[in-house]
């Protein structure tokens, strides 16, 4: 899977937005951008994926460049909940086994 | 739809034993993942089943782990002789599978912690 490049870590102050970026100069036309947030003491959570158009869903909002080459995670509204590891993966169409490919991931941390 | 569970969710062994985790799955999940998580890095990917079948291992899952899915259901990872480099969370995940291939989520389980001494 191609490579994915996210900031280490991000500050939010309660009740504002955030916007994690994601950068992903590879990424081949038929990758998925996944993202995935893995709260303290649990396993990953499924946030949001799209290809090519802008998605939004209960979580999260997805704004993809038009060049595909970064995308943005977007929550509306931080709260103390939200506070966790977010991971941008990128997931090839064509891969039977579709396995996980998990860099570092962006640490938010979400002030009151 | 009770999610994926993990068991045990800790498990604290001596250098040299044995020890088997079991994952369960989402009901109907035809796929099923194990992951390792050490600590500060994300999750790796060791191996997953298609139903019964192993049909993908990482480098990752050297000679001492041996991972089944019998009757495509519940798997369980064995680790032998186990080594204090074991120490990590392992991480169970199943997905659908019956959707455009690289859409699909998968879901996660809590994990086991294993420690060795």
């Amino acid at each position: 899977d191609a490579k994915t490049t996210q900031p280490n870590s991000m500050e939010s102050n309660e009740e504002e937005p955030v916007h994690l970026p994601c950068n992903h100069s590879t990424i081949s036309g038929t990758d998925y951008i996944h993202w995935y947030r893995q709260l303290p003491s649990q396993g990953p959570e499924y946030v949001i994926h799209g290809l090519t158009s802008n998605v939004n869903n209960r979580m999260a909002s997805l704004a993809i460049a038009e060049d595909r080459k970064s995308s943005t995670l977007i929550l509306h509204r931080a709260t103390l909940r939200d506070a966790a590891v977010y991971y941008c993966i990128l997931r090839d169409y064509n891969n039977a086994g579709n396995m996980l490919t998990f860099g570092g991931g962006t640490r938010l941390m979400v002030k009151p | 739809d009770t999610g994926v569970s993990q068991d045990p969710r800790h498990k604290i062994t001596k250098r040299g034993q044995n020890v088997t985790f079991r994952c369960d799955p989402i009901s109907e999940h035809n796929r099923l993942y194990w992951y390792r998580q050490t600590l500060g890095q994300g999750p790796e990917f060791l191996t997953y089943f298609q139903n019964e079948a192993q049909l993908e291992k990482s480098r990752l899952l050297s000679d001492r782990f041996s991972a089944e899915r019998p009757k495509g259901s519940f798997s369980t990872l064995e680790i032998q002789r186990t080594e204090q480099g074991d120490s990590a969370m392992y991480l169970c995940a199943s997905s659908p599978g019956d959707r455009g291939l690289g859409s699909y989520e998968q879901y996660f389980g809590p994990g086991t912690r294993l420690t060795v001494t």
